[in-house]
Order: structure tokens, then sequence, then C-alpha cells
């Protein structure tokens, strides 16, 4: 069935650094454009990021921007996302999910991960 | 960027009722709106996106209505499995900057 699965997250200090990776399968991964959403504990979501299906654009919101690189590996059928300077405010829950593919609704989402949690502490 | 004011906050509504939440954009989005449902400890769900188009699966007493900037989510007759955080998201700026609303909790009366 189609499935995303998270994995990577934990407890880390202040500045350092994380990657997490988002395993697919069921689906053409290399067909769909895939973004992170996170999720602070008892707060609302917030879109993160979004990979073009061929790696070849990619953008960030102005949160993360220039600390957060999202990357794919099509032969791989992995996501991922490289997080670094981390800050208190980074911890959440993070998300992966795929664009819905639809024309004139890529940018929602359709399938989700079960998601991974990040806490940033020292 | 282009704010969602969702609301209410919360409500508390009773099995066979029918529920209206409401999203408003800071500026007008054409139908590029999406809702979501979050049940406790899961990720959300996609419920309509284009503001009005039921995804696959999804029970026909969600509707959704509303283009520009005014936003409608309709539960038609509340089911016990729809107490739940439902979240409206524009992605009318789409790659850039997609927002989402704060978020309706709807509770059991």
């Amino acid at each position: 069935q189609v499935q995303l699965v998270e994995s990577g997250g934990g407890v880390v200090q202040p500045g350092r650094s994380l990657r997490l990776s988002c395993a697919a399968s069921g689906f053409t991964f290399s067909s769909y454009g895939m973004h992170w959403v996170r999720q602070a504990p008892g707060k609302g979501l917030e879109w993160v990021a979004v990979i073009w299906y061929d790696g070849s654009n990619k953008y960030y919101a102005d949160s993360v921007k220039g600390r957060f690189t999202i990357s794919r590996d099509n032969s791989k059928n992995t996501l991922y996302l490289q997080m670094n300077s981390l800050r208190a405010e980074d911890t959440a829950v993070y998300y992966c999910a795929r664009g819905t593919g639809i024309v004139g609704a890529t940018g929602a989402f359709d399938i989700w991960g079960q998601g991974t949690m990040v806490t940033v502490s020292s | 960027a282009i704010r969602i004011t969702q609301s209410p906050s919360s409500l508390s509504a009773s099995t066979g009722d029918r529920v209206t939440i409401t999203c408003r954009a800071s500026q007008g989005i054409s139908s590029y709106l999406a809702w979501y449902q979050q049940k406790p400890g899961k990720a959300p769900k996609l419920l309509i996106y284009a503001a009005s188009t039921l995804q696959s699966g999804v029970p026909s007493r969600f509707s959704g209505s509303g283009s520009g900037t005014d936003f409608t989510l309709t539960i038609s007759c509340l089911q016990s499995e729809d107490f739940a955080t439902y979240y409206c998201q524009q992605y009318y700026s789409y790659p850039r900057g997609l927002t989402f609303g704060g978020g309706t909790k709807v509770e059991i009366k």
C-alpha cells in the first residue's frame, strides 16, 4: 500500500544537526513533489519545505531557510531533511507528505507519514 | 505571506449535528484551498482540495465551498469518528509560503 515512513528524530542540543529520512513505498516516488510539514507540541501545522519530483527545485519556509536542506534519492525512494543550527523552536513532530500531483492541487498533501519527533534541548 | 484565519478555534457538538468551520484568507486565493482532519497522535488526512473537491474515500457528509477569501467546511451529520481537529491550508502561493489555518477542534457536547 501507499506509505511514507519517517525516521531519524530524537533529542539534540541547540546548534547541532540532525538528518531526517522518509522512505516511500507503494507509488512511483520519482513522479511526485514531496514536502516536509512540522507540528510543535500542542500547536498547528507549519509547512517547512518542498522538493520537485526530480530534485530540480526546492523551496523553504522563511523560518528554516539557510538552516535546513531538503533532498531526495529517487533510486532509493527516500526523502531527506538535513537540519542544521537547530533551535528550541524547531522542536516538533516532522511529517513528510506527498503533493497530490493533481493539476491545480499540487500544493495540497494527499499522503502523510506517521511523523518523527525532534526535540531541541540542552 | 498569506495569512489564514480559521474559526472557531473549538466547538462542541453532538452526533447528528450539522457543523460549519470557516477560513478567511488575507488575500484572494481563488480556489486553492484544502481541508484536513487530524486525530490525536495521528497524521493529518486530506478531506477536500480545490475548495470543494472531495478526496477519494472521504464520506459525502463532508463538503467544502467558497472562493476568493472566504471558505467553509461543512459536516452535514456529525458522526462519532468525526471528532477531531480540522485545518484549512492555502496553496495559492505554491511553491512558496504554504500556510495553514490555526485549526478547529470539534469536541463532543
